[in-house]
């Protein structure tokens, strides 16, 4: 049962346009959402989380939008750099984070393409 | 280098042998994770340490795994008997916050 999804597998964009990376989840316990950049051969980096009371964070170029009703969250980095290529992770807590279990989707590999 | 260290960061073994990973947070870290990862997936939760208490274990962690971190600095992970299944990625991850923000290169585990 994958309780957080992320359905596209890969996403090329062009430089200096904005990406947009979609994550599903269906649990309707989850409060507390990341986002994690992953490199080959490295571990994943957190980038940006958001609480389910808000439905907004931005920090720098990465923005994420939460829509509970939807049970569905958003990442956007604008604008995208090359440098941005990677599998991006979302991933998903209850009880704001408190369970320290996180739930991770099976990532989006991201091109940006120069 | 101030990052989540593991070591080793490929292990070739046969089945049925033991192994064991070796996971150094980041110095005052009190909590460290271990997660792992097979290949197409996300990483999944195994265990959770705050300090030297293991205060957390997945279903996915069978009798054969067994998790340590004495002192409440590093931490250990051992696989006994080893099955093909268990070759995956191992991560580690430190933090002082509720959810692991720093994690580390990983254990590659190839099972032959």
């Amino acid at each position: 049962d994958q309780q957080v999804k992320q359905n596209s597998p890969s996403l090329s964009v062009q430089e200096g346009r904005i990406s947009i990376l979609n994550c599903d989840y269906t649990n309707s316990m989850f409060d507390y959402f990341l986002w994690y950049k992953k490199y080959p051969a490295e571990g994943p980096t957190f980038l940006i989380s958001i609480s389910s009371i808000k439905d907004k964070n931005e920090d720098g170029r990465f923005t994420v939008f939460l829509n509970k009703s939807a049970k569905h969250l958003s990442l956007h980095i604008v604008p995208s750099q090359p440098g941005d290529s990677a599998v991006y992770f979302c991933a998903a807590s209850a009880d704001g984070g408190a369970t320290n279990k996180l739930i991770f989707g099976t990532g989006t590999l991201l091109a940006v393409q120069p | 280098d101030t990052g989540v260290s593991q070591d080793p960061r490929h292990k070739i073994t046969k089945r049925g042998q033991n192994v064991t990973f070796r996971c150094d947070p980041i110095s005052e870290h009190n909590r460290l994770y271990w997660y792992r990862q097979t290949l197409g997936q996300g990483p999944e939760f195994l265990t959770y340490f705050q300090n030297e208490a293991q205060l957390e274990k997945s279903r996915l962690l069978s009798d054969r795994f067994s998790a340590e971190r004495p002192k409440g600095s590093f931490s250990t992970l051992e696989i006994q008997r080893t099955e093909q299944g268990d070759s995956a990625m191992y991560l580690c991850a430190s933090s002082t916050g509720p959810t692991p923000q720093h994690f580390g290169d990983g254990t590659r585990l190839s099972i032959l």
